[in-house]
This record gives C-alpha cells, sequence and structure tokens, in this order.
C-alpha cells in the first residue's frame, strides 16, 4: 500500500482555462475528502465522498467546481473557467471508516495550482 | 458547529527543550481530537489522535498530547525539541456525535533553534 497520490503534483494555467486533478485513495478506503489549503491557513473542507456517494458540499466549492467519484475508488476534482483566487494546495484524503473511532484521515501530497 | 483556534501563528524553542504547542475547540457533541504535522510542499502527516479514555495520548516522533475537558484544549507537547521537529503543524476537531467532517485550526509554524 503506497498511500494516498494525487496528480499531477504542480499546476500552471492561465485563467479561464479549466483544470482537472486526480486523487488516489488508499486501497478499499470508503471515505474520501477533498480540502483546500491556502499560504498561511489550515485546510478547509471542500467536499467528501461516501464509497461514489458524494455526501457535502461546502460552499467554498463554487458551481465551477465539480468532483467526482465514478466507481468508488479513484476521484477527481474539476475546476472549470478558473480564477487567480482559486490558486491553493488542493488536498486530498481518505479514510476506512468501520466505525467512527477509527477515522484517522490520511492525506495525499496534494496538488498545487497556480492561476496566471 | 465546530471549531478549532491555534493562538499562535509560531512557536520558537531552543533545541533539547520542551515544546508546547496551544489548541483549543469548540463541539457541541464528544470531541474527537487530531494532531496533524506538515512539512514544505508536503502533505499532511498523522501525529496523534484523542477519541476517548486516556486523556494524555501519545503519538509519532515522541509527540504527546493532553486532552482538557474543563478548558475545552488538547495541547501538543514534547519533552525534548529536535531541529526536525521545525514544521507546521495542525489540530484539528470532529464531533463525535455527527457523521460529518474534519475542522483544522489555521496552524503553528513550529520552530526550533539549534
Amino acid at each position: 500500500d503506497t498511500g494516498v497520490s494525487q496528480n499531477p503534483r504542480h499546476k500552471i494555467t492561465k485563467r479561464g482555462q479549466n483544470v482537472t486533478f486526480r486523487c488516489d485513495p488508499i486501497s478499499e478506503h470508503n471515505r474520501l475528502y477533498w480540502y483546500r489549503q491556502t499560504l498561511g491557513q489550515g485546510p478547509e473542507f471542500l467536499t467528501y465522498f461516501q464509497n461514489e456517494a458524494q455526501l457535502e458540499k461546502s460552499r467554498l466549492l463554487s458551481d465551477r467546481f465539480s468532483a467526482e467519484r465514478p466507481k468508488g475508488s479513484f476521484s477527481t476534482l474539476e475546476i472549470q473557467r478558473t480564477e487567480q483566487g482559486d490558486s491553493a494546495m488542493y488536498l486530498c484524503a481518505s479514510i476506512l471508516l468501520r466505525d467512527r473511532r477509527t477515522d484517522t484521515q490520511y492525506f495525499g501530497p496534494g496538488t498545487r495550482l497556480t492561476v496566471l | 458547529a465546530q471549531s478549532v483556534a491555534q493562538p499562535e501563528d509560531q512557536v520558537n524553542v531552543a533545541e533539547g527543550n520542551p515544546l508546547t504547542v496551544k489548541c483549543t475547540y469548540s463541539v457541541s457533541g464528544n470531541p474527537y481530537l487530531f494532531w496533524y504535522v506538515q512539512y514544505p510542499n508536503r502533505g499532511l502527516q498523522f501525529l496523534l489522535k484523542y477519541i476517548t479514555g486516556d486523556n494524555l495520548v501519545k503519538g509519532s516522533y515522541g509527540f504527546e498530547a493532553e486532552f482538557n475537558k474543563s478548558q475545552t484544549s488538547f495541547h501538543l507537547k514534547k519533552p525534548s525539541a529536535l531541529v526536525s521537529d521545525s514544521a507546521l503543524y495542525f489540530c484539528a476537531v470532529r464531533d463525535g456525535n455527527r457523521d460529518d467532517k474534519i475542522i483544522f485550526g489555521k496552524g503553528t509554524r513550529l520552530h526550533i533553534l539549534p
């Protein structure tokens, strides 16, 4: 088990372009989270999935953002018509939720997005 | 709604001295509390958690944290700091009575002086 992986690690794009990030969770982890982290701040919750179902979306997730986890394994986060304010580190985390006591989130290395 | 406060943006400690990184929380249900560490250009690494039981929780790399219900605190401690402990530390909380997300503090930068 190699942990949570994210691709790409870095993405530079021009304002107005669309970008897509991928997260591969730890194998068999049933819950997957997306966070955004800006400089000097802690991770801010964006959305999470239980298997393939998207259970909650933050108000931070505008209609330009969409996330999917089609087969309950990997997940993608797409940002349409990127803005400079979207520049941040996008973190993915996964857990195997068997009961609430065991929910330690394991994080990927993140995708750093820079919008020019 | 739950929240976390880390009152110090930065903590400076001499190598070999004990360190404390402060965290207070607010949650309506039972608190599940976590500490994570982040090194430059890396994701977050789990250090320790409190769910229930002993108020003193021991974690990775010699770190420990003490849950104090009356003060709603969960301070991170280490008896003897190493230069390699220099990093960004995040406290996080989850409402244990709800199937909910984890909320993070804004982080404290720990700087260990050689």
